[in-house]
């Protein structure tokens, strides 16, 4: 069972870069079967996807958050990273990575995060 | 992008009660992604449903799910007190969206 563990600083300042980092134990992040995802919600309201990363490199992003959003991959040390720049307050929520099980013609995001709170403040 | 829209956006039913929610897409979704999450209070979402239809691992079979092209619906047949909580769904296919969300609560 996969396992994943989001790590990073809680505050941020409003127009800086947001660096999370989640790392995956119980599997490899090189499986063919997973795309490893970012997910957020602000405090209150509903899930937004942010991107997905496959562990070849390919990136999916958010079109409405894709100028801003870079998401990569460290095989070596079964991680994945978000970076996203140039925060506002409107960034501030609980952010979750996700692996996203595709394969056999389904798609879904299968273990999660515990998530972390990610204050865009000065 | 495909917006998902959810309802009602709450629903105040008791134990023992049957419980459905909507998904309605703003365009056609392939029922092989979509599914359905089940969050609660300080919790990441659950995997409840996927496929439209397909059970996850673990999950009752009070629950279930249905439908195809623009309006999918999930089913509890009997709610539990641990059923009480907010239900997403989502589409993956054009990009990826989440629904809003029906909240679940006790009546």
């Amino acid at each position: 069972q996969l396992q994943l563990q989001e790590s990073g600083p809680g505050l941020v300042k409003p127009s800086e870069t947001l660096s999370l980092t989640c790392t995956v134990s119980g599997g490899s992040i090189s499986s063919s079967s997973y795309y490893w995802g970012w997910i957020r919600q602000p405090p209150g309201k509903g899930l937004e996807w942010i991107g997905s990363i496959y562990y070849s490199g390919s990136t999916y992003y958010n079109p409405s958050l894709k100028s801003r959003v870079t998401i990569s991959v460290d095989m070596s040390k079964n991680q994945f990273s978000l970076k996203l720049s140039s925060v506002t307050a409107a960034d501030t929520a609980v952010y979750y990575c996700a692996s996203q099980y595709c394969t056999n013609g389904v798609c879904y995001f299968d273990y999660w995060g515990q998530g972390t709170l990610v204050t865009v403040s000065s | 992008e495909i917006v998902l829209t959810q309802s009602p956006g709450t629903l105040s039913l008791s134990p023992g009660e049957r419980a459905t929610l909507s998904c309605r897409a703003s365009q056609s979704v392939s029922s092989s992604y979509l599914a359905w999450y089940q969050q609660k209070p300080g919790q990441a979402p659950r995997l409840l449903i996927y496929g439209a239809s397909s059970r996850a691992t673990g999950i009752p079979d009070r629950f279930s799910g249905s439908g195809s092209g623009t309006d999918f619906t999930l089913t509890i047949s009997r709610l539990e007190p641990e059923d009480f909580a907010v239900y997403y769904c989502q589409q993956y296919g054009s990009s990826q969206t989440f629904g809003q969300g029906t909240k679940v609560e006790i009546k």
